[in-house]
């Protein structure tokens, strides 16, 4: 079952501009992450967010996570042409013996320069 | 280090035919995941172990496919008899103990035909 759900389910912007990619869930939560896949590629990890945290950045990165609305959006500034991919949020529900992250169906995102 | 490695990278079979996937983990990863990619399903998770023993194997579809880790460099995935309607990208991921992000090998695209 999904998680979560990515919106849009695809975004073209031209380079330099700034991408916004939002994620909603369904149940508690110890953590969100992103992940992106080049087509044709496995996934690679970006960022993780911990429950308790709001807002994290790294590098053109900036995540924010609202835990009263079960959401979380992600921000790529200063878009390139190489950030064209599919980016997916997964949450972490956690058990007595470990973490298994259920992705949702991401958004595809393409740069055009 | 190489990585998640998974064999083969492409398997194309006929129906009715036993498949086999293949995952080497990172080197002292205790978590290993192996999830399944097809556009109208997303990814979904099958089957996860922590330290070597099945967690939730809630996600696997159904009796023809198991998963084994014999030890904590080694899992494969079987599917006996193999169907039209598995063909997907299955991927294998590993992780640290605790809340880490995953690292995803870059996967085995499965044609039943």
């Amino acid at each position: 079952s999904q998680q979560g759900e990515e919106d849009p389910q695809a975004l073209s912007i031209q380079e330099g501009e700034n991408a916004t990619m939002n994620c909603s869930y369904k149940t508690s939560i110890n953590n969100l992450q992103w992940y992106r896949q080049n087509s044709g590629r496995g996934l690679v990890h970006l960022i993780l967010i911990r429950s308790n945290e709001r807002e994290k950045h790294s590098g053109r990165l900036r995540v924010t996570l609202d835990t009263s609305k079960k959401s979380s959006s992600l921000l790529i500034t200063a878009s390139r042409a190489a950030d064209t991919a599919s980016y997916f949020c997964a949450t972490g529900l956690a058990n007595q013996a470990g973490t298994a992250l259920i992705f949702g169906k991401g958004t595809t995102l393409s740069v055009s320069s | 280090d190489a990585g998640v490695i998974q064999s083969p990278r492409h398997e194309v079979t006929e129906m009715g035919q036993e498949v086999t996937l293949r995952c080497k983990p990172i080197s002292g990863h205790n978590s290993l995941f192996w999830y399944r990619q097809t556009m109208m399903r997303g990814l979904e998770l099958l089957i996860y172990f922590n330290n070597n023993v099945p967690i939730d194997d809630s996600g696997m579809p159904e009796d023809r496919f198991s998963a084994k880790m014999p030890n904590a460099s080694f899992s494969t995935l079987k599917i006996q008899p193999s169907e039209p309607r598995d063909s997907a990208v299955y991927f294998c991921a590993s992780s640290p103990k605790g809340y880490y992000g995953y690292t995803f090998g870059s996967g085995t695209r499965l044609t039943v035909v």
